[in-house]
């Protein structure tokens, strides 16, 4: 199956940094990610759809200037937390789709996630 | 907008044996996916199985499968002879299927928690 990589795993910082994680797809091109965010024993909640080349697509409520994406090239996408807070500690997940023939998507893979600690 | 029902928060079997686990979707799309994603402990979520809603005939994968009811709008997974490893949390979700490129957005359910007893 294909193979989604995060970096970092986890990560402690303090208050008020900023911290990247990045999304890559190691055997195949995306030209769709998705980042979530899943709170303890909650389901995944779409933050974001990062579109390479352009701008993504933040769900209602989602700050964007607060959860920046880049979605440099088709097999790299970031989520920046800027100015982090306690309440942004969370588990974030990214997610690609390998293109089939013609432009269509079957199937979302999952990167193993980011567990971010805003201390 | 669609919605996807999981209400069983949490079920455990014994080792060896099957269990179902169901999900309920409502959409008015004809032409899409369904999905059962597993996230054990480590977090990672892991595809189990797929289905295309214009395919007929359920899907398998090994000691997996699916019980898929398009006019219901009933998707549910079967684990025969359930291992220690089908510890975890499974989640069931729908994808509406897009010819073209474009925002091929997840929906999921809110989740079951099972529990595979030694």
């Amino acid at each position: 199956g294909a193979v989604v990589s995060q970096h970092p795993s986890r990560v402690i910082c303090k208050s008020g940094t900023s911290v990247k994680i990045e999304c890559r797809s190691l055997d195949f091109q995306a030209t769709t990610m998705f980042w979530y965010r899943q709170f303890p024993k909650q389901s995944l909640m779409l933050m974001a759809t990062s579109n390479e080349g352009s701008k993504a697509t933040y769900e209602q409520g989602v700050e964007k200037d607060k959860f920046l994406i880049n979605h440099a090239s088709l097999t790299l996408s970031t989520l920046t937390v800027t100015s982090a807070h306690p309440e942004d500690s969370s588990f974030y997940i990214c997610s690609a789709s390998p293109l089939l023939s013609g432009g269509a998507v079957e199937t979302q893979y999952f990167g193993p996630g980011t567990r971010l600690l805003v201390l | 907008a669609q919605t996807v029902t999981q209400s069983q928060p949490e079920m455990s079997v014994q080792e060896a044996e099957t269990v179902t686990l169901s999900c309920t979707y409502d959409t008015s799309e004809n032409n899409y996916y369904l999905f059962w994603y597993k996230q054990p402990p480590s977090r990672q979520m892991i595809l189990v199985i797929r289905q295309e809603a214009y395919k007929q005939q359920n899907a398998t994968e090994n000691r997996f499968s699916v019980n898929f009811q398009k006019a219901a709008k009933s998707f549910s997974l079967k684990i025969s002879d359930s291992q220690l490893g089908d510890t975890a949390m499974y989640f069931c979700a729908f994808m509406k299927r897009m010819f073209n490129f474009g925002n091929e957005k997840l929906t999921f359910g809110t989740g079951t928690r099972l529990t595979i007893i030694p």
